[in-house]
């Protein structure tokens, strides 16, 4: 079946680690976003990406980095300089069309610092 | 920054009830509005869209539009303890010759049997 898949579903951090957080779909979709959920808060754009090769910063890309290297695949790299990691990520794509696409979303991970 | 505000709720309906959730947002340039449920510890899934003024139904839901006063609501008819969820406004704001959407904080409805 089409979807998106993140993994891993949980994650944790040691202090001043990188880590990494998949996201893959196979919908065929263009446009691939990553969000940072906070308890009790909606979604805060980190990174979007149109096409591949082609990224840019939403409202609160300090301290994550992507690539998309590849239509199928938007990974995000949660640095050291983030300080305050802990949340709930989710990506989203979005079928060509204009847009009047809605953007649907992967099971997200979630991540904790240890 | 470009605005999407939820702020009513927490909201409890008994089982049955209409269940009435609001959404206003600061861009009068915004073409598409979708709104979301999210389960507690899961990701959000698209329950409507509405892109012109007037009214849209689905089932028991149905969305509202109002451009001129920067609104969009959701109706939940018959409400049942499933629909006890939190629910998301989206609109899509233009960047130059990107789009995205912001979200609002999210309602949390709960349905009393």
């Amino acid at each position: 079946d089409g979807g998106i898949t993140q993994s891993p579903k949980y994650l944790f951090r040691k202090e001043g680690q990188n880590v990494t957080l998949s996201c893959e779909q196979n919908l065929n979709h263009d446009a691939m976003y990553w969000y940072r959920q906070d308890p009790g808060q909606g979604l805060r754009l980190i990174y979007y990406s149109q096409i591949v090769n082609d990224f840019q910063k939403g409202d609160i890309a300090e301290g994550y980095s992507v690539s998309r290297e590849k239509k199928e695949s938007f990974p995000l790299t949660v640095t050291s300089a983030q300080k305050n990691p802990t949340a709930f990520y989710l990506c989203a794509s979005t079928p060509p069309g204009g847009s009047n696409q809605p953007q649907h979303f992967g099971d997200g991970t979630r991540l904790s610092i240890l | 920054q470009k605005e999407v505000e939820q702020n009513s709720g927490p909201l409890s309906v008994p089982e049955g009830a209409i269940a009435s959730l609001n959404c206003t947002y600061s861009d009068r340039v915004s073409q598409s509005f979708f709104w979301y449920r999210q389960y507690s510890g899961k990701s959000p899934e698209l329950i409507m869209s509405i892109y012109s003024n007037g009214d849209k139904e689905d089932g028991r839901f149905t969305a509202q539009l109002n451009k001129a006063s920067q609104y969009v609501s959701l109706l939940i008819r018959d409400s049942q303890p499933s629909d006890s969820a939190t629910y998301l406004c989206a609109v899509r704001y233009y960047t130059g010759a990107n789009s995205k959407l912001t979200f609002g904080k999210g309602i949390t409805l709960s349905v009393r049997p």
